[in-house]
């Protein structure tokens, strides 16, 4: 069964850029069933889309975010990561990678991760 | 972008009740929807695909209808495990979007 586990800092400074690291097991990442997402959770708050990439590079950015985001995939390491630029405490969230079933579905999560922007 | 709508947004409910919680999309989605249930500090889980398929190791107790707009989650005979927030998702059209979430509480 698919395991996804999330890394990166949990604080990061106004402007600064966001970045994580998921890291798959149990599957490879270069499977023709899978892409990759990341999802995010503001506190006590709902679910946001942020983006998605299969394993050949192709990506899908959420347009709210796209001028700031970059996802990109290392299949080497069975790996995908999220860069978020220029962050303001808004994007003070847990971020959650998944894996995303034909592009349909999102099967499996990772636990999430906190990041808080804050000087 | 393809909004989704829940009702209610929360519901106080007791252990073998049936709950029914709706998701409707701003557009015909057809059966590109997708139920997850998250409990206090978890990650979302994978209840229901493509609007009534169940999933492997989900209690027969959730099921799923609709298409189009108008969707539901069927909770049969609660227990007091369930108590989480349920969320609908589409993947129909990007961006991917999902409902603003049911708050389900257990008297």
């Amino acid at each position: 069964q698919l395991q996804l586990q999330e890394s990166g800092p949990g604080l990061v400074k106004p402007s600064e850029t966001l970045s994580l690291t998921c890291t798959v097991s149990g599957g490879s990442i270069s499977s023709s069933s899978y892409y990759w997402g990341w999802i995010r959770q503001p506190p006590g708050k709902g679910l946001e889309w942020i983006g998605s990439i299969y394993y050949s590079g192709s990506t899908y950015y959420n347009p709210s975010l796209k001028s700031r985001v970059t996802i990109s995939v290392d299949t080497s390491k069975n790996q995908f990561s999220l860069k978020l630029s220029s962050v303001t405490a808004a994007d003070t969230a847990v971020y959650y990678c998944a894996s995303v079933e034909h592009d349909a579905q999102l099967g499996e999560w990772g636990q999430g991760t906190l990041v808080t922007v804050s000087s | 972008e393809i909004v989704l709508t829940q009702s209610p947004d929360f519901q106080s409910v007791t252990p073998k009740e049936k709950v029914t919680i709706t998701c409707r999309a701003s557009q015909s989605i057809g059966s590109s929807l997708h139920w997850y249930q998250q409990k206090p500090d978890q990650s979302p889980k994978l209840l229901i695909k493509y609007a009534s398929q169940s999933i492997s190791g989900v209690p027969s107790r959730f099921s799923g209808s609709g298409s189009g707009t108008d969707f539901t989650l069927t909770i049969n005979s609660l227990e007091a495990e369930d108590a989480a927030a349920y969320y609908c998702h589409q993947s129909s059209s990007l961006p991917y979007t999902f409902g603003q979430g049911t708050k389900l509480e257990i008297k």
